[in-house]
């Protein structure tokens, strides 16, 4: 139980377009989802938390315009890297939380943009 | 604000060796603690979770015990695989944080390499 899965688990774009990443809790109802952000040899960097049908809340010195998250349901959240630039280029993860619970993460999008 | 540290940052061991990993948090007011495995490009696995009300926690070949006093933990590996190979992080939740909206502070993490 408590699976959690991203997709895509890697994506490469050009300069400038939009890149969509899923995060879904595929057997369990997720009240709070979370991004991170891991540049290669660093740790995860939380980059906002969302709640289900509520605005997410980001962490300081994270643009929302440029990092947009949508918490539609249950099960799904949502990020998307609105005009990406290289300096985007990161690896991303999701975790989901039930209400009561420890986070459970996904396995990660390898986002490189070109 | 909560900072949480790993020693040693790399870690080269013989297969069949016992190790230990370290984890120091500044703020000793947690809800628990957490150890996770990366692997290269992968997600976080978790490995062990330590309330704070608990002194340590054991799965299979690995134990972690948790100093919420003095702010540390360890995870201690026995007889070491080169399976083993991979980031090993440790996380705090802070404390009085019920429910599921909290934030964990990550460590750096230990990169472990086990020499067959």
């Amino acid at each position: 139980g408590a699976v959690v899965s991203q997709h895509p688990s890697w994506v490469i774009c050009k300069s400038g377009t939009s890149v969509k990443i899923e995060c879904r809790s595929l057997d369990f109802q997720a009240t709070t989802m979370f991004w991170y952000r891991q540049f290669p040899k660093q740790s995860l960097m939380l980059m906002a938390t969302s709640n289900e049908g509520s605005k997410a809340t980001y962490e300081q010195g994270v643009e929302k315009d440029k990092f947009l998250i949508n918490h539609a349901s249950l099960t799904l959240s949502t990020l998307t890297v609105t005009s990406a630039h290289p300096e985007d280029s990161s690896f991303y993860i999701c975790s989901a939380s039930p209400y009561y619970n420890e986070q459970f993460f996904g396995p990660g999008t390898r986002l490189t943009v070109l | 604000k909560q900072e949480v540290t790993q020693i040693p940052a790399a870690l080269s061991v013989p297969e069949g060796e016992n190790l230990v990993l370290n984890c120091s948090f500044t703020d000793s007011a947690i809800y628990n603690l957490q150890w996770f495995r990366q692997d290269p490009g992968k997600g976080l696995t978790s490995l062990l979770l330590i309330q704070s009300s608990q002194r340590e926690q054991t799965s299979g070949r690995l134990n972690a015990s948790l100093d919420k006093s003095s702010g540390r933990s360890t995870l201690y590996i026995a007889a070491s695989q080169p399976g083993d190979s991979a980031t090993y992080l440790c996380a705090v939740r802070p404390g009085a944080s019920g429910g599921s909206n909290y934030k964990l502070t990550f460590g750096k993490g230990t990169l472990l390499t086990v020499n067959p």
